[in-house]
């Protein structure tokens, strides 16, 4: 079945050190991968998508069909970056995102 | 830039009563959503609606559950007899087009709402 794994609950930083976010996915063939974030309980603001390769807010996420990994990173973390973190997949055939439990960032000042 | 809207963000039922969740999507978008997340636990998918139809439900979307596009722009999720394991933040979500189209079709991914947050007493 399919499955979307954040092994870590909280994970804190000092601002200006690299971030990384893990995500690893079960799925066997081509996923759809996104990071959203959720700042302060509000709405979930999709932040990233592996389709579009693209780096929003300093945010990177290459996904690893080997290691079925899709792991996002920042270089140097800023305060403002502190919030929850899920990863989601959804692959053909289904409308449905299937979500990690999530990952809350702390950027410790 | 658009967003999804979700009323009222909180609502208090008693239990055994029925709720009625509104969302207006984004005004372009054909496919509608929701998403529920119990506190402490993962964003878990109820339901997906397309073209006047359920699309795709989860096993959760139960008979107590249902979804209904009034009118043009609103998307409602109603629960007929609510349990205390309902209380939980419900989202809605919108996309432009199918998620996974073909080859012609660019992915569109979900836009989400701030979300209800349902308390059953």
């Amino acid at each position: 079945a399919q499955r979307v794994t954040q092994p870590e609950k909280l994970l804190s930083v000092f601002k200006g050190a690299p971030v990384e976010l893990k995500c690893n996915y079960s799925y066997s063939g081509s996923p759809e991968l996104f990071w959203y974030v959720q700042y302060s309980r509000q709405r979930l603001q999709l932040l990233l998508r592996h389709i579009s390769r693209e780096s929003i807010k300093g945010f990177t996420a290459d996904l690893n069909k080997g290691e079925t990994s899709f792991h996002l990173k920042k270089p140097f973390a800023q305060e403002e970056d502190s919030a929850m973190y899920y990863c989601a997949l959804g692959w053909p055939g289904t409308y449905k995102y299937i979500f990690g439990t999530g990952t809350r960032l702390k950027v410790l000042a | 830039e658009p967003e999804v809207t979700q009323t009222p963000s909180h609502q208090v039922t008693q239990m055994g009563q029925e709720v009625i969740l509104r969302c207006v999507p984004i005004s372009n978008h054909l496919y509608f959503y929701w998403y529920r997340q119990i506190l402490g636990q993962k964003v878990e998918f109820l339901v997906s609606f397309y073209n006047n139809e359920i699309s795709e439900k989860s096993e959760i979307f139960d008979d107590q559950f249902s979804v209904e596009r009034p009118d043009g722009s609103n998307f409602t999720l109603k629960i007929r007899s609510t349990k205390l394991e309902d209380s939980a933040m419900y989202f809605c979500a919108s996309s432009e087009r199918r998620p996974f189209g073909q080859v012609l079709y660019p992915y569109q991914p979900q836009h989400f709402g701030d979300g209800t947050r349902l308390s059953i007493l």
